[in-house]
């Protein structure tokens, strides 16, 4: 997956308990990207980092907040996570944004119970 | 909120046959990509076409843009086992990321 690694690859946890997932690449692209996907909705934006320190939120970033320090690691926190988190987070990177194709992680299975 | 729509949602073909899948959309876009997901895993890219292009081959993949209509269409050609996934076409609006439609699945019965 185009030297993109996502963990966990699986996680179950409790509702309001905090939890962090981990987008990390080593292909130096500029662009990074966090979305979930849940069926009936496809795929939904949550938040997208321009640069280091550089993010923006997206369709659906309440209850979610990003933090980029380093080019290669964009970390997604769910501060107190609920039911209607539970989905597939995938993380996606680039390196000129949307006028050029994404590449994509495997994906983090998120279970809130 | 979604931009493109993909139709139908679900296609089931023969081994051998051709398989069309329909994206809408409702804004001005820069370009149109779409992509494959195969089933437990990422995305992955398949074509990009750009507004001011109205078709573009890669191998067995045949991509129309019609701007006019806002719409595009993928055709797999000889589709084989291999190809049942599900497609989704993206769209860029310019200084905003990928929107995503909610994909087609697409069952190709050897």
């Amino acid at each position: 997956d185009a030297g993109i690694t996502q963990s966990p690859r699986h996680k179950v946890t409790e509702t309001g308990t905090p939890v962090t997932l981990r987008c990390h690449q080593t292909e130096n692209h500029r662009y990074m990207y966090w979305y979930r996907q849940d069926p009936g909705h496809g795929l939904r934006l949550i938040h997208y980092s321009y640069g280091v320190k550089d993010t923006d939120k997206g369709e659906v970033s309440d209850g979610y907040s990003v933090s980029r320090s380093k080019t290669e690691d964009f970390l997604l926190t769910l501060e107190s996570a609920t039911s209607s988190q539970t989905s597939v987070y995938f993380c996606a990177i680039s390196d000129r944004g949307a006028n050029e194709k994404l590449f994509f992680g495997s994906g983090t299975q998120l279970s809130v119970l | 909120s979604q931009q493109g729509e993909e139709d139908p949602q679900a296609l089931s073909i023969q081994e051998g046959e051709n398989a069309t899948m329909n994206c809408s959309y409702k804004t001005s876009i820069n370009n149109l990509q779409w992509y494959r997901q195969n089933s437990g895993r990422g995305l992955v890219h398949l074509i990009l076409i750009r507004s001011n292009e109205r078709e573009k081959h890669s191998g067995r993949l045949r991509v129309t843009l019609d701007t006019s209509k806002k719409s595009s269409s993928l055709l797999i050609t000889a589709s084989r086992a291999a190809d049942t996934a599900s497609y989704f076409c993206a769209t860029d609006s310019g200084n905003t990321p990928l929107v995503f439609g909610k994909g087609t699945r697409l069952s190709v019965i050897a």
